[in-house]
């Protein structure tokens, strides 16, 4: 039973650029959602997922942006690229209307020159 | 100040120790308390999941949660080089976003 998956691990961009991240959720599960997790940090929030729709969001500008498949795997865009938006880009998915954790991928580490 | 304090560490300790780890929260509306290990270039791995205050033991993991005094601690018992890693609390209310603290990095020598 496959986990999360992310793609692409690495990412390097250049300051001004446009990134697509992806995301696969756990088997059975309909909720995701995407953090940032800068060095030394522990990651922040950034949306919530269901139902293709984006059902809460954290404190990140409308540079971040995202989007759920009726298959329930999701992208997030980033627009405009700063050379703050450097970090791992965790997403975890879960089971909605159920009190479970979230399972986390293994990331995918973007770098912003 | 932050939501969710946690001492970034780092922490060593010598193989076969018992490793202690806590996180304080301001936030009395958390109800769900979790701790995850993380592995350099990797993302979160879930060890415990907590709702009620008390203890919740699994392998060499205890997990302990103080409402009252908003504060959650995690135990490893005899620790091995294995465990070395960073360890995060993360926590929420009824539903929705995480909460992380800052996360320890441990180091278990052996």
């Amino acid at each position: 039973d496959a986990g999360v998956t992310q793609s692409p691990t690495h990412l390097i961009k250049t300051r001004g650029q446009q990134v697509t991240l992806r995301c696969s959720p756990k088997s059975g599960h309909d909720t995701v959602s995407w953090y940032q997790q800068a060095l030394g940090q522990g990651p922040q929030f950034i949306f919530q997922y269901y139902e293709e729709e984006e059902r809460q969001r954290g404190n990140f500008p409308d540079r971040f942006s995202g989007h759920q498949f009726p298959n329930y795997s999701s992208e997030l865009n980033v627009n405009a690229l700063l050379l703050g938006d450097s970090a791992l880009y965790l997403c975890a998915s879960s089971p909605d209307g159920d009190n479970s954790p979230l399972h986390f991928g293994n990331g995918t580490r973007l770098t912003v020159t | 100040q932050k939501e969710v304090e946690q001492d970034p560490g780092p922490l060593s300790v010598p193989e076969g120790a018992i490793v202690s780890l806590n996180c304080t929260y301001s936030n009395s509306a958390f109800q769900y308390f979790m701790w995850y290990r993380q592995y350099s270039r990797k993302g979160p791995e879930l060890l415990m999941y907590t709702y009620s205050s008390g203890n919740k033991e699994d392998g060499r993991f205890t997990a302990q949660v103080d409402k009252s005094s908003k504060y959650i601690s995690l135990f490893i018992r005899d620790s091995q080089p294995s465990d070395s890693a960073t360890y995060l609390c993360a926590m929420r209310g009824s539903w929705g976003k995480l909460q992380f603290g800052a996360g320890t990095q441990v180091v278990v020598t052996p």
